[in-house]
Formats: C-alpha cells, sequence, structure tokens
C-alpha cells in the first residue's frame, strides 16, 4: 500500500496521559499536515511542514500539543495531559508540494478517545 | 472562524438522477476553490478544484461552479450512483497559503 498510514488507529487514553501518532506520508511527498475531525465537522487545520520544517500551526493548537517531521518523512503528533475535549479524529494528509496544492491525500486517521 | 460552509446538511437523491451540492463561503481571497469527499471510516479525497478567476470546470461526472457576485460554490454529480454515498466537503486554499480549509460537509444520500 503505497498511501499515507497512520498509525494507530485507534487510541484509547485515561484523561492526564500522553500520546503520540504517526504519520507516513507518501514517498517523495515533501508536504505533510495534520487536521482534526470530530464528529459531523469538516477537518480542522492543526499545522503542516514542508519537509522538516513546520511552516504553521493553528491557534487550535495548544502548547500542549507538538508536532515533529525529524527528516523530512514520516511525522508524530504529540498530545500532553490528554483531556476529554481532545478526543477526535486526527487525520494525517500529505501532498507533492507542487502549485496549487489542493490536492493532499489522506490517511484513514487516529482516532482517540479519552476517558 | 471558517469562511466555507454549506446550506444542507443532508441531501437524498433518487440513484441515476443528478445531485447538486452547495456551499457558500466568505474568503473572497482565496484563490482556489475545492470539493472534497469522505466515505465512512476514510480520509477525505480529492474531488475537483477550480481557480477563482474560473466560473466552470468539468471533470469526471463532476462539474464545479463558482459564482463570484454571491460568494457560492456547487458541486454538480451527474447520474448519481451507489458508490457516490459520502460526505462532500467544501474547502478553500486562502491565497499565497498552503493549507485547506474545510467546511462543515453534505450527506449524500443515494435513494435506489
Amino acid at each position: 500500500d503505497t498511501g499515507v498510514s497512520q498509525n494507530p488507529r485507534h487510541k484509547i487514553t485515561k484523561r492526564g496521559q500522553n500520546v503520540t501518532f504517526r504519520c507516513d506520508p507518501i514517498s517523495e511527498h515533501n508536504r505533510l499536515y495534520w487536521y482534526r475531525q470530530t464528529l459531523g465537522q469538516g477537518p480542522e487545520f492543526l499545522t503542516y511542514f514542508q519537509n522538516e520544517a513546520q511552516l504553521e500551526k493553528s491557534r487550535l493548537l495548544s502548547d500542549r500539543f507538538s508536532a515533529e517531521r525529524p527528516k523530512g518523512s514520516f511525522s508524530t503528533l504529540e498530545i500532553q495531559r490528554t483531556e476529554q475535549g481532545d478526543s477526535a479524529m486526527y487525520l494525517c494528509a500529505s501532498s507533492p508540494g507542487q502549485v496549487p496544492n489542493t490536492e493532499a491525500f489522506f490517511g484513514q486517521g487516529t482516532r482517540l478517545t479519552v476517558v | 472562524g471558517e469562511s466555507v460552509g454549506l446550506h444542507l446538511p443532508t441531501l437524498s437523491v433518487q440513484e441515476g438522477d443528478n445531485s447538486i451540492i452547495n456551499c457558500a463561503y466568505s474568503n473572497s481571497a482565496s484563490d482556489y476553490f475545492i470539493w472534497y469527499k469522505q466515505e465512512s471510516g476514510k480520509g477525505p479525497q480529492f474531488i475537483i478544484d477550480i481557480r477563482s478567476n474560473m466560473d466552470k470546470r468539468q471533470g469526471q461526472r463532476v462539474t464545479v461552479l463558482l459564482n463570484k457576485t454571491v460568494k457560492h460554490l456547487s458541486l454538480q454529480i451527474a447520474a448519481t450512483q451507489p458508490g457516490d454515498s459520502a460526505v462532500y466537503f467544501c474547502a478553500e486554499r486562502p491565497n499565497r497559503d498552503d493549507k485547506i480549509i474545510f467546511g462543515k460537509g453534505t450527506r449524500l444520500h443515494i435513494l435506489p
């Protein structure tokens, strides 16, 4: 499978615990995006990378959230001291980085449940 | 906040009929408008985009119309099939920015 891969697919954690999600983009895609999606809503932009550089972080991303893409390939999204409001689907997407950058390829997401 | 939204949360269409999904936007500065489709249990999938200096673009069985006067975007699906059942999101790419901003979505039901 050469699509975007996200792990784990599901994560249940207790409030206050830290969690980390991994995203493996399509090979040679230099743009990588993280979104969060709650039931019945569209994906909300969180952050994105051009290779290893983090270009933008949404105001939605509190200081409990951190994302990295250390070698410009896979990325991790960490949430510290999870809260029930963090329960959502976390989606990763990648794109080749060529204008107009409107076509992003999404993974199936990691569903986080904070209990 | 979001500048892209949709008029209806749910649309039911008879199989074989044409579907029209509408969207209103408020950010006139966006240079691209986009439609994505999301099937149950999957991530969104790109369908088609349109640049802000165009008013119509056609793809395979889909047509996107952009009316800048009233800030309205629509997606037309010809001869709707069961496989078209999904949630459809309109989205935009703000000018000189590379993130995609999504609206709330319309669920398309196909009636047999």
